[in-house]
């Protein structure tokens, strides 16, 4: 019961471009959106959020952009850059049988400088 | 702030055997989540503490277990243990619910390895 889907395991950018992650969902119960970044050996850390109410969120170079309509969300990383490189993950919570957060299967980016 | 610890950082156990994984959230945090990471998946959602009580937990049988303490830190215990119960084991924590939509902040996790 794949909730929520990351259907890319790897992205490769040249350094100074755009890195865009997607991530699609299925279930309409989820309000609450997040990115993590992991280092290999380190937990994931919080990178940004949106909250199904809005549309598009950003925080430096980092914007994520949520449309509800076709249960898909992106993070955009521009410009990318060496230090970026680490496996995201897309996360959603909502109250779906009690709430929880389901997190994709993660897509690796490499930077290449 | 200390950050998320999570003890031991490796564990070997052998099949049959118990493991008891240890987690100390944030100060100020009440909730408490663990998850799988079985190697090339996604992190899987185990279980959720807040308050010391379980308020939810994922599609894993019964072998899998924990408890939250009065100082809000947590123990994951997997009785019975079999090959394909190893994985990292991920703690995080976050400040409770009523303050709506928090992130969750996570420990470097343990390595479970099952000979």
């Amino acid at each position: 019961d794949q909730q929520v889907k990351q259907n890319s395991p790897s992205l490769s950018v040249q350094e100074g471009r755009i890195s865009i992650l997607n991530c699609d969902y299925t279930n309409s119960m989820f309000d609450y959106f997040l990115w993590y970044k992991k280092y290999p050996a380190e937990g994931p850390t919080f990178l940004i959020s949106i909250s199904s109410i809005k549309d598009k969120n950003e925080d430096g170079r980092f914007t994520v952009f949520l449309n509800k309509s076709a249960k898909h969300l992106s993070l955009h990383i521009v410009p990318s850059q060496p230090g970026d490189s680490a496996v995201y993950f897309c996360a959603a919570s909502g109250y779906t049988g009690g709430f929880k957060t389901i997190f994709g299967a993660g897509t690796r980016l490499f930077v290449k400088a | 702030e200390a950050g998320v610890t999570q003890s031991p950082t490796h564990l070997i156990k052998t099949r049959g055997q118990q493991a008891t994984l240890r987690c100390s959230p944030i100060s100020g945090h009440t909730s408490v989540y663990w998850y799988q990471q079985a190697l090339g998946l996604g992190l899987q959602f185990l279980l959720w503490y807040d308050e010391g009580e379980e308020r939810n937990r994922g599609n894993f049988p019964p072998r899998f277990s924990g408890r939250q303490f009065p100082n809000y830190s947590s123990e994951l215990n997997v009785n019975a243990l079999e090959l394909e119960d190893s994985a990292l084991y991920l703690c995080a924590s976050s400040l409770d619910l009523g303050t709506a939509n928090q992130p969750q902040h996570f420990g470097d996790g343990t390595r479970l390895s099952i000979l």
